[in-house]
């Protein structure tokens, strides 16, 4: 998974309470992007970063917030998780040509 | 809004067979197509890509077929095997917004024995 991890890989929280995400790699590239994946939609661009503190949003971000204070960690943050964020969340990185490399997942239930 | 449309859904093809997906993209400004696979419980992996100044391109087994016109493009696996057995994924994206992919729906396959 191309030096990258994703913590936790699984994970049920309730209603209500805030949940954060990590996803850390060891390929010093530049981007990094948050997906959901739920059937039937592929997958949907939540959040991307292209450097240290920069942030911008993707296609479904409302409910979730990111960050990023080191190139090599980029957090995800529920702050209040909803049934509907119910999903399996993947973490990409980029060197800045067109590719991007997969993380192996975490998948959230939100009960 | 989805921007690419992938179909089928589902596919299964007996081994040693030819798997045919194909997606179809709304935005002229997509400039790179790539797909990606995906077994149960992994990540999704890059498993080839093409831009729109070629037809075509092929990596083993695997071919993307690219009509500029139609504003289609597929992906062949020829010689199919059980191991291929997965969820394909096909995508688009442009200059400008950190290269964020746009992605299909995904396609089921299933290469029987």
């Amino acid at each position: 998974d191309a030096g990258i991890t994703q913590s936790p890989r699984h994970k049920v929280t309730e209603t209500g309470t805030p949940v954060t995400l990590r996803c850390h790699q060891t390929e010093n590239h530049r981007y990094m992007y948050w997906y959901r994946q739920d059937p039937g939609h592929g997958l949907r661009l939540i959040h991307y970063s292209y450097g240290v503190k920069d942030t911008d949003k993707g296609e479904v971000s409302d409910g979730y917030s990111v960050s990023r204070s080191k190139t090599e960690d980029f957090l995800l943050t529920l702050e209040s998780a909803t049934s509907s964020q119910t999903s399996v969340y993947f973490c990409a990185i980029s060197p800045g040509n067109d590719e991007q490399y997969f993380g192996p997942g975490t998948r959230l239930t939100v009960t | 809004q989805q921007q690419v449309k992938q179909s089928p859904q589902s596919l299964i093809v007996q081994k040693g067979g030819i798997s045919i997906i194909n997606c179809a993209y709304e935005n002229t400004a997509f400039d790179y197509f790539p797909w990606y696979q995906q077994f149960p419980g992994k990540g999704p992996a890059l498993l080839i890509a093409i831009r729109p100044d070629v037809s075509e391109k092929k990596e083993g087994r695997f071919t993307i077929s690219f009509n500029k016109s139609a504003k289609q493009f597929s992906l062949h696996i020829m010689d199919s095997q059980p191991g291929d057995s997965a969820t394909y994924f096909c995508a688009a994206s442009m200059e400008g917004s950190a290269r964020q992919l746009t992605f299909g729906s995904g396609t089921q396959l299933t290469v029987l024995p």
